[in-house]
């Protein structure tokens, strides 16, 4: 079955950029959608179909995908965004999640 | 406003079946497709089951396969998740979410999963 493999955390100061990577075979043959999701509430999808912002995502979230990893970069990262995050990709018409990276916002 | 609120959690034996609804509104139902994903206790998101939106397509996961069966009512702009056969690791929080596509000239390509319930929780204990 295809796996999706994420670092389990990453930290970052305030104003500084996060990157997120998101590691599968030739994944960026597939599109990537990414997730965030704070403690006790409902993911929230910030990319999909690679590097899409859905309406009402803040700018600095982007992504990118090529060869075998997808990446989540947030820009000038905010308190607020202090969340996990998960990638997900399609493989045979079952959705496919990464076990998430906690982002820390120090 | 799209709302999806799930039903149907409870506490229940090894071995026994549940059946979870999900009610959306907000939205034209019947032009989603509709999936049920769950987090396990501490755990990251796991795909359970879809369906299309005339329910003519269905998927499971393996580790739901044969115990689980997915349906929705678009009358009632409803979704289901009945599940038997309940183990231990079935366990978590159950979450309905609706999927979008952008199609164009016969291709239609996943705009991923664009909103989620408050999610409902199964717990599996003797």
């Amino acid at each position: 079955s295809y796996e999706l493999t994420q670092a389990p955390s990453v930290s970052v100061s305030p104003g500084q950029t996060a990157t997120i990577t998101c590691s599968g075979d030739k994944l960026g043959e597939r599109h990537a959608s990414w997730y965030q999701q704070k403690p006790g509430q409902s993911p929230v999808l910030v990319i999909y179909q690679d590097n899409k912002r859905p309406s009402g995502i803040p700018q600095r979230f982007s992504g990118s995908n090529s060869g075998n990893t997808a990446t989540l970069t947030i820009s000038g990262t905010q308190a607020l965004d202090e969340a996990d995050y998960c990638c997900q990709a399609w493989d045979h018409g079952t959705a496919v999640f990464g076990p998430g990276t906690k982002v820390t916002v120090l | 406003e799209v709302q999806l609120v799930e039903s149907g959690g409870d506490l229940v034996q090894p071995g026994r079946s549940l059946r979870l609804s999900c009610a959306a509104s907000g939205f034209i139902f019947d032009d989603y497709a509709m999936h049920w994903v769950r987090q396990r206790p501490g755990k990251g998101l796991e795909w359970v089951s879809g369906i299309n939106w005339n329910s003519a397509s269905i998927g499971y996961a393996d580790s739901v396969k044969g115990r689980f069966t997915i349906s929705r009512d678009n009358a009632l702009n409803k979704l289901f998740l009945q599940m038997k056969g309940l183990r231990t690791e079935d366990m978590g929080f159950y979450y309905c979410t609706r999927e979008t596509f952008d199609c164009s000239g016969g291709d239609c390509y996943s705009r991923g999963f664009d909103y989620w319930g408050q999610g409902t929780l199964v717990s599996v204990s003797s």
